[in-house]
């Protein structure tokens, strides 16, 4: 069966930098689209980056846009994102999903359990 | 990118019919059929239940159902039960090719 597990999260400092993976199984990872998608606490869901089954293609929403990088290697089944320069509305439980499309047009049809970041002093 | 709109809160009781909207623009919900609604049971991740405006994927109910005229897409659901009580979020692909939430809608079963 399909799974995603997300890890990497944890409590950091303003300014400070974190990486999360998203480890794939259950399915072809190789074929899919993923997203990161991310729920600050008793708040809604926002969409925050998504890459294309091969890397060609990444994007991101405006509010992580030039501090966060998605990513992926689909010799391990696994994918990333790379936070840098944190801030405190960065906090939230993020969310790996998988894309009914493997150029992620389409929607989340698995996701992760989800993983807490905490960006505190 | 602008969150698409979405009522905070609807009600219905056991049985009832109640409908959910999202509202965007012509850039998102007007102009794609990849529009899909989520539900999210408190503490849980979120389950996709509709994708492409109006299609079940295998194992949800046949009670949930979307819709989409303009630039507002729509998620009914019928025969309320008391599980459905949740949040909902719509989603849609954007013209920059990014992904916009609504924010959210919480339902209540009386």
């Amino acid at each position: 069966q399909v799974q995603l597990v997300e890890s990497g999260g944890g409590v950091v400092q303003p300014g400070r930098s974190l990486r999360l993976s998203c480890a794939a199984s259950g399915f072809t990872f190789r074929n899919y689209g993923m997203h990161w998608v991310r729920q600050a606490p008793g708040e809604g869901l926002e969409w925050v980056a998504l890459i294309w089954y091969d890397e060609s293609s990444r994007y991101y929403a405006d509010s992580v846009k030039g501090r966060f990088t998605i990513s992926r290697d689909n010799s391990k089944n696994t994918l990333y994102l790379q936070m840098n320069s944190l801030r405190a509305e960065d906090t939230a439980v993020y969310y790996c999903a998988r894309d009914r499309d493997s150029s992620a047009w389409d929607s989340f049809d698995y996701w992760g359990q989800g993983t807490l970041v905490t960006v505190s002093s | 990118q602008s969150a698409l709109t979405q009522p905070a809160s609807v009600s219905g009781s056991p049985g009832q019919s109640i409908t959910i909207s999202c509202t965007g623009t012509s850039s998102d919900v007007g102009g794609y059929k990849y529009v899909s609604w989520y539900q999210q049971h408190p503490a849980k991740a979120p389950k996709l239940i509709i994708y492409q405006v109006s299609n079940r994927p295998s194992g949800v109910s046949n009670r949930f159902s979307g819709s989409k005229s303009g630039n507002t897409a729509s998620l009914t659901i019928s025969g309320l039960q008391a599980e459905d009580e949740a949040h909902y979020y719509c989603n849609s692909y954007t013209s920059s090719s990014t992904r916009v939430f609504g924010g959210g809608t919480k339902l209540t079963v009386l």
